[in-house]
């Protein structure tokens, strides 16, 4: 059985920092890329970034390029974002998913709010 | 950044055919935007249902299915359901970076 769980999420500062984490199961981690979407209260699904298989491709949305890092490790079946300079905008639902292989975590919720 | 449009809102009667689109402000869609197409019911994670244009998951009820129809992606709903309610969205790729469209809410009425 697939298991995509992404944890981290929280409230934070105008400014401040977090690291969303997504572990998953079920399906070979190292041979599919992985994605960060994210989704504002009452709002449509928005691409946050991407990452190849191996981890050597990286892919930001303009909105995220620069305050954000999106990395993977292998060996813990594990998927990263780490994402800096919140602003409020930056408010949302953010889900981990596996686009090719169809799978989705429940999101973790990240509230930039002073 | 490029722009994915879709129809904001659809309406489809019981048993009916709707064909919901996706469309890019680049140009026409092709198989080089891999369009993926999501179902969304409030308050629940989304569901991948087409990948690749056409490609469909053992998930994928039958009614549903992908193509590109006039420089668009399209996603086809036959013998609509009442469960088919819900919010649609599109996600096409420009060289790697990814963009949804805005979703398409379809009600079935």
């Amino acid at each position: 059985e697939v298991q995509v769980v992404e944890s981290g999420g929280g409230l934070v500062q105008p400014g401040g920092s977090l690291r969303l984490s997504c572990t998953v199961s079920g399906f070979i981690f190292s041979a599919y890329a992985m994605s960060w979407v994210r989704q504002a209260p009452g709002k449509g699904l928005e691409y946050v970034s991407g990452i190849s298989g191996s981890g050597r491709l990286t892919f930001y949305a303009d909105f995220v390029k620069g305050r954000s890092t999106i990395s993977k490790d292998n060996s813990k079946n594990t998927l990263y974002l780490q994402m800096n300079t919140l602003r409020a905008e930056d408010t949302a639902v953010y889900y981990c998913a596996n686009f090719k292989g169809g799978f989705w975590g429940q999101g973790t919720l990240v509230t930039v709010s002073s | 950044q490029a722009v994915v449009t879709q129809e904001p809102s659809l309406t489809v009667s019981p048993g009916g055919t709707i064909t919901l689109t996706c469309g890019s402000n680049t140009g026409a869609v092709t198989s080089d935007h891999y369009p993926y197409w999501f179902q969304q019911k409030p308050g629940q994670a989304p569901w991948t249902l087409v990948y690749d244009i056409s490609n469909t998951y053992s998930w994928t009820p039958a009614r549903f299915s992908g193509s590109l129809l006039g420089g668009k992606a399209a996603l086809t709903l036959s013998d609509a359901q009442p469960e088919d309610e819900a919010e649609y969205f599109c996600l096409l790729s420009y060289n790697g970076v990814r963009v949804f469209g805005g979703g398409t809410k379809l009600t079935v009425l």
